[in-house]
Order: C-alpha cells, then structure tokens, then sequence
C-alpha cells in the first residue's frame, strides 16, 4: 500500500524558514517523480514543486521560483520542501504526492499545515 | 492555464446522475485530470487523461471531453460521493480549477 507521511509543519514568521518532509513507503520511491501540492484555507489546490527521479531536475511555479526548494533522498524514501522567506499567503495545507510521469498526481499524503503569522 | 468549473455548489439525490464541467483556457488536448477531495482528507485521483478510470475508483464515475471541455459524470449518486471535486490539467504546468461541492438533496 502506498503511503505519503508528510511532518515539519507549523507556525512560523514572515520571513522565516521551514522544512517539510515526507516520508514513502509501499512502492519504489527512486522510480518515481515527486511534488508538493498546496491548499490554502478552504481554497483550491496550487502546485508548489516538482522533483525528477533522481533529484537532478527540479521545477517550480513563479509563485514560489527562489523562495522554496524540494529535494529528495532516494536512499531514505524521503521528500523535503525548504521554504525561505515565507509569506502570509503560503499559509496552506502542504501535501507530498506522487507525481506519475509529470502529469497527475496519484497519491497524496495526508497533508501538513502551515501557518505564517506574526 | 485557466480551468473554469462549474457549478461551483451541486445539490442531488442519491440514485441521481451527475454531470461536473470543467473548461480550460485553452486547447488541452486530453491532459486532463479529476480528484475526489472529501472533507478534511487528502484529495483522490478520480480520472487521468480525460477518461481513464484509476485503479479502485467505483465505475459509476467516467470522464469525457478533449480540448477545452470536460465533464465528470457520476451515473448513480451514492451517499459517499458527498465530496469536492477538483479538475486539473497537465498540458502546460499544472494547474485545477476551483472546485464544485457536491451535496445530497
């Protein structure tokens, strides 16, 4: 069974920092493209980040293009999302999903929130 | 890509069947997806490609459409499809459309 654990959330400062991770399990992670996709309250659903297999790849909406960074190790299973300089209008649920040969994303995590505030 | 849905706020009974539109901007080919999103769950792949079912999702549910119109029919409304439901398209970036809550009558 594929799984999707995302943790890191928060609440955090403009400005600030945060880290998510995700962690995979039940398919073989390293044979996959990974994402982030967010979810602003009771908003619609926006496309944060996209990783290739191996990590060499990385591509990312104007949104977030400098401010936000997704990286993966294959050797963990794991999924991160460094975001830097963080606005008020990134407070969203964050989810990590596999993203099927860069066209839909058929499995989602069960999301992490994160809230920036002063 | 703009993706437009509509309408925003469905109301049906069960055994009713429901049609969900999607309109994108511009010509998308078949890069076309949908997702089931329930309250407070994680949204699920419903459709690919316009009309390809995902593996375990109920045939009740089928996608058509090409180019800039899509629609997801629900052919018997059951009590467990009360959901948001989310079309997105792949062709250019990746972008959804704002939704359409479904509700029972």
């Amino acid at each position: 069974e594929v799984q999707l654990v995302e943790s890191g959330g928060g609440l955090v400062q403009p400005g600030r920092s945060l880290k998510l991770s995700c962690a995979a399990s039940g398919f073989t992670f390293s044979n996959y493209y990974m994402a982030w996709v967010r979810q602003a309250p009771k908003k619609g659903l926006e496309w944060v980040a996209t990783i290739s297999t191996s990590g060499s790849r990385t591509y990312y909406p104007d949104s977030v293009k400098g401010r936000f960074t997704i990286s993966r190790d294959n050797a963990k299973s794991s999924l991160y999302l460094q975001m830097n300089s963080l606005k008020s209008e990134d407070t969203a649920t964050y989810y990590c999903a596999r993203h099927t040969s860069t066209t839909h994303f058929d499995y989602w995590g069960q999301g992490v929130m994160v809230t920036v505030s002063s | 890509i703009q993706m437009t849905q509509s309408p925003s706020l469905l109301s049906a009974s069960v055994g009713d069947r429901v049609t969900l539109s999607c309109k994108a901007g511009q010509n998308i080919n078949n890069y076309l997806a949908w997702y089931q999103q329930k309250l407070g769950e994680a949204p699920k792949l419903l459709i690919y490609n316009a009309n390809s079912l995902q593996t375990g999702i109920p045939s009740r549910f089928s996608g058509s459409g090409s180019g800039t119109d899509f629609t997801l029919t629900i052919s018997s409304l059951q009590p467990e499809d009360v959901a948001t439901y989310f079309c997105q398209q792949y062709y250019s970036g990746y972008t959804f459309g704002a939704g359409t809550k479904l509700e029972l009558k």
